[in-house]
C-alpha cells in the first residue's frame, strides 16, 4: 500500500531564506509526482508535476527533484517570500490509477 | 473563466438529512474525482469516473453516491448524513491517456460541510 510522508510538518523562515521541502513514498511503482499548494479555506494549486522517468522540474523560485528508486523528492524554493506562507502538499500518482497525498507541510514566511 | 466549480461553498446541516454537493468542469477532461479533506487536513480519494463511468470507489459508505452525468459534471449525494461525514469535499479533474494520467488534476475551491 502506497504511503507517501511529508517532513518537516510546519515550517517557519524569515523572508529571503532559501528552504527545502521533503516528502517520501513507499512504493516506486508510479506515474508520476506532483507538487501542489494549498492556501488556507481555498483549493489545491497545481507547482510542478515531474513525470516518473523525469529527475526534476523547475517553475520559477521552484525546482522539484525525484529520486524514484529511494522514493524520495523534494521541493526547493529559492528567496522565499511572505506570499509564499501555505500549506504544500506532495502527491504520488500510482499505477492503481489514484493520486495518494501526503499529509502537508505549512509553511510560514516572516517578513 | 476555465476551471472547476463547486457548488454550494458552504454547507451546514443536521444530521440524518440528505444533501447534494455539484461539480462541473470546462477544462474537456475526461476524468473527474470527488476527495474528502478531513480535519487533520489529510487529503483521500473517494471516487474517480471516466467518461461517466466509475473507476475508483474507495471503500466509501454507500450513503454516499456519485453521479456522473456527463462528462463535464460530476455530483456527490449524501444520504443520512453524520456527524463523521463533517469535512471539506473537493472535486477535481484531468485528462487520461492510455499509459495513465497525462495532466495534473485541477481542483475545485471546495464544500465546507459541517453536520450538526
Amino acid at each position: 500500500k502506497q504511503e507517501v510522508t511529508q517532513i518537516p510538518a510546519a515550517l517557519s523562515v524569515p523572508e529571503g531564506e532559501n528552504l527545502v521541502l521533503n516528502c517520501s513514498f513507499t512504493d516506486s511503482a508510479i506515474y508520476n509526482l506532483q507538487w501542489f499548494r494549498q492556501d488556507p479555506g481555498k483549493g489545491l494549486t497545481s507547482l510542478l508535476l515531474i513525470q516518473s522517468s523525469q529527475r526534476e522540474q523547475t517553475s520559477g523560485r521552484l525546482n522539484a527533484s525525484l529520486d524514484k528508486s529511494s522514493g524520495r523528492s523534494t521541493l526547493y524554493i529559492a528567496a522565499s517570500q511572505p506570499g509564499d506562507s501555505a500549506t504544500y502538499l506532495c502527491a504520488v500518482y500510482n499505477q492503481g490509477g489514484k493520486l495518494i497525498f501526503g499529509q502537508g507541510t505549512e509553511l510560514s514566511v516572516k517578513p | 473563466d476555465t476551471a472547476v466549480s463547486q457548488t454550494p461553498k458552504y454547507l451546514v446541516t443536521q444530521m440524518g438529512n440528505d444533501k447534494s454537493i455539484k461539480c462541473e468542469q470546462n477544462l474537456g477532461h475526461d476524468t473527474m474525482y470527488w476527495y474528502k479533506q478531513d480535519s487533520k487536513k489529510f487529503l483521500k480519494i473517494m471516487f474517480s469516473y471516466n467518461n461517466k463511468e466509475l473507476i475508483i470507489n474507495e471503500t466509501v459508505p454507500n450513503r454516499f453516491s456519485p453521479k456522473s452525468p456527463d462528462k463535464a459534471h460530476l455530483n456527490l449525494h449524501i444520504n443520512s448524513l453524520e456527524l463523521g461525514d463533517s469535512a471539506v469535499y473537493f472535486c477535481a479533474s484531468s485528462s487520461h491517456g492510455l499509459a495513465g494520467p497525462t495532466d495534473t488534476q485541477y481542483f475545485g475551491p471546495g464544500t465546507r460541510l459541517t453536520v450538526l
